[in-house]
């Protein structure tokens, strides 16, 4: 059973530019949800979408967004780059019932 | 809101000794309860969780954790660790609908350990 796939693994950018991070879930899990992972504010929970429309919110501006396809893919976009974006970015495939949440190795976001 | 606090920030144990790791959460509800492991530069993996019923879990690797509703507390136990359990560790408690969707983690305890 395949895992969790990001890409890109990793990414340099600019400050003011954006970046868009790509995210497969498991087959068969509808749900899938972000997460910021920095050194000071820890792991802090970005959205969660599942069947295409975002289903809760974390307390992120509005420059972090995402989006989900029908075969549950989904990215998530993050615009006007700044400094503090740097981190590493998590997503987890959900199962449609209790159980654990399966992550993916996530993607290393530096921003110079 | 809830909220997990994992008071310690780093431990180091000897190869061979016990461990338990703390943690305390902030919950309305009945708490979905979770704890993760992490090694350098990759994701997380479940070690295990707790929903309902028996309140020792056994999870993977030798650990298992006590949910504690009096104390607020779900603290990570082994009773012999090895070197290849060095990591960072994550308790987490889960809020909305299956417990999995939204995940509210601690800050995390780095384990060291000590030939």
């Amino acid at each position: 059973k395949a895992g969790v796939t990001q890409t890109p693994r990793y990414l340099i950018k600019t400050r003011g530019q954006q970046v868009t991070l790509s995210c497969s879930p498991i087959s068969g899990h509808r749900s899938v949800s972000w997460y910021q992972q920095t050194p000071g504010q820890g792991l802090q929970f970005l959205f969660e979408y599942f069947s295409e429309t975002q289903r809760n919110k974390g307390n992120f501006p509005g420059r972090f967004s995402g989006r989900q396809f029908s075969n549950s893919r989904s990215e998530m976009n993050v615009s006007t780059l700044e400094l503090g974006d740097s981190a590493l970015y998590l997503c987890a495939s959900i199962p449609d019932r209790r159980g654990e949440a399966f992550f993916g190795q996530g993607t290393r976001l530096t921003v110079v | 809101a809830q909220s997990v606090t994992q008071p310690d920030i780093h431990i180091t144990v000897s190869e061979g000794a016990s461990l338990e790791l703390r943690c305390n959460y902030s919950y309305g509800a009945t708490p979905y309860l979770f704890w993760y492991v992490q090694s350098p530069g990759q994701g997380l993996q479940l070690l295990l969780k707790y929903f309902s019923g028996d309140t020792l879990v056994q999870g993977i690797k030798g650990f298992e954790a006590e949910f504690k509703r009096s104390q607020s507390s779900f603290n990570l136990r082994k009773p012999s660790v090895h070197w290849s359990d060095a990591a960072e560790y994550f308790c987490a408690v889960g809020a909305s609908n299956f417990g999995n969707e939204k995940l509210t983690f601690g800050t995390g305890t780095r384990l060291t350990i000590i030939p």
